[in-house]
């Protein structure tokens, strides 16, 4: 069955520092989500993304986030100048299209600021 | 905000049980209810889903009853396995992309 596949599974990354955390969606799907888990607490949404651009975001996805597929298969998530309340697991999803259709996770990559 | 309340926290089961977990939304536009399975280390994994449309969904042991009236849904583990232990999230879709997720339940069903 197709996966959604993220990397690392684990970063560790110094408080102030820029960070990229890389997914591979399913690949027919048209739709592509980040959410945040940060550890305790619900998964929370933060941006999808769709054509080529952001489709929706949450009041979380702040201007130190930044999102970009580069090209046919990688989804991307840039976070500019981590800070210590950023260490969360960091999902990628993605579903076929919009109409309410099955959302797809990875497994997550812990980002650990230190 | 567009919560989604979910009940209980943790549930401990005997094997063979039932397990129930329920959820409340608050959104009338929510049109679109999933349940996810999420073992340590792992993502949110699709269990089932349902649209308001119908009351009941069910997919061998694992049936989702919905009340749209009183903007309630629930899942219902029938014959409950020890494998089965794992955090149980319940979410709502609308007309956007974005899932709104609840608390999350921590299942144990012991053997």
């Amino acid at each position: 069955e197709p996966e959604v596949t993220q990397t690392p599974s684990h970063q560790v990354t110094q408080m102030g520092q820029e960070v990229i955390l890389r997914c591979v969606p399913i690949s027919n799907h048209l739709y592509f989500y980040w959410y945040r888990q940060i550890l305790g607490q619900k998964v929370e949404f933060l941006v999808s993304f769709y054509n080529n651009e952001i489709s929706e975001k949450s009041e979380i996805f702040d201007d130190q986030f930044s999102v970009e597929r580069p090209d046919g298969s990688n989804f991307t998530l840039k976070i500019r100048s981590t800070k210590l309340e950023d260490s969360a697991m960091y999902f990628c999803a993605s579903s076929p299209d919009r109409a309410n259709q099955p959302q797809h996770f990875g497994d997550g990559t812990r980002l650990s600021i230190l | 905000q567009q919560q989604v309340k979910q009940s209980p926290q943790s549930l401990i089961v005997q094997k063979g049980g039932i397990s129930i977990i329920n959820c409340a939304y608050e959104n009338t536009a929510f049109d679109y209810f999933p349940w996810y399975q999420q073992f340590p280390g792992k993502g949110p994994a699709l269990l089932i889903a349902i649209r308001p449309d119908v009351s009941e969904k069910k997919e061998g042991r694992f049936t989702i009853s919905f009340n749209k009236s009183a903007k309630q849904f629930s899942l219902h583990i029938m014959d409950s396995q020890p494998g089965d232990s794992a955090t149980y999230f319940c979410a709502s879709q609308g007309a956007g992309n974005m899932l709104t997720f609840g608390g999350g339940t921590r299942l144990m069903v012991k053997p």
